[in-house]
């Protein structure tokens, strides 16, 4: 059984078009993150919902808006596409934020996406 | 501010001998700390972390890190590599209330036969 689960694995797609990027966990976790990771293989942080609230929002264009429709789920929607969006982007969970500060991130496969 | 740090771009290493991965941090109270490995074209998976106790930790794989609070360092070891633990290794911190994980830059491990 898949635990953090991403499509899709791939994304190919023009700039100035819209995408979005699901995201789904299997783990009864509270916290759901998106991360990028650039083409240096270095990982920022977007966004992390608890229990469908957002509770971190980086510094990231409004172009990204991520949705929860529920604890399991964290969708992440991309207007007007850019080239420098092109990444591979990770979702992740880990159990109830609070009182885990110790708690382990559970990554998914990782989307990668090419802005032409 | 927290921050962490990889000051190595690049390990390599002889298969068969110890393999050191470094990282060093700045925080706020006490640190919570990870290592995550990245293997190529897949998601980052959870090796080892340093919450309290003892500072030796002990992980995944066979790896095991060392807190050094004095020089605020959380080292990525190994006894023995093998081929297989070529990957990209990260180094993470979170302070106290704080929910944010800071990542490192990442540590990219060779190991040649």
């Amino acid at each position: 059984d898949t635990a953090v689960s991403q499509t899709p694995k791939y994304l190919v797609t023009q700039m100035g078009n819209d995408k979005s990027i699901k995201c789904e966990q299997n783990l009864g976790h509270d916290t759901m993150y998106w991360y990028k990771q650039d083409s240096k293989k270095f990982l920022k942080i977007m966004f992390s919902y608890n229990n469908k609230e957002l509770i971190i929002n980086e510094t990231v264009p409004n172009r990204f808006s991520p949705k929860s429709p529920d604890k399991a789920h964290l969708n992440l929607h991309i207007n007007s596409l850019e080239l420098g969006d092109s990444a591979v982007y990770f979702c992740a969970s880990s159990p109830e934020i609070e009182d885990s500060l110790g708690e382990t991130q559970y990554f998914g496969p990782g989307t990668r996406l090419l802005v032409l | 501010a927290q921050s962490v740090a990889q000051p190595e771009d690049q390990v390599n290493v002889a298969e068969g001998n110890p393999l050191t991965v470094k990282c060093t941090y700045s925080v706020s109270g006490n640190p919570y700390l990870f290592w995550y490995v990245q293997y190529p074209n897949r998601g980052l998976q959870f090796l080892l972390k340093y919450i309290t106790g003892d500072n030796l930790v002990k992980g995944s794989y066979g790896f095991e890190a060392e807190f050094n609070k004095s020089q605020t360092s959380f080292h990525l070891k190994k006894p023995s590599a093998l081929v297989s633990d070529s990957a990209l290794y990260f180094c993470a911190v979170r302070g106290y209330s704080n929910y944010q994980l800071i990542w490192g830059a990442g540590t990219k491990l060779i190991i040649k036969p």
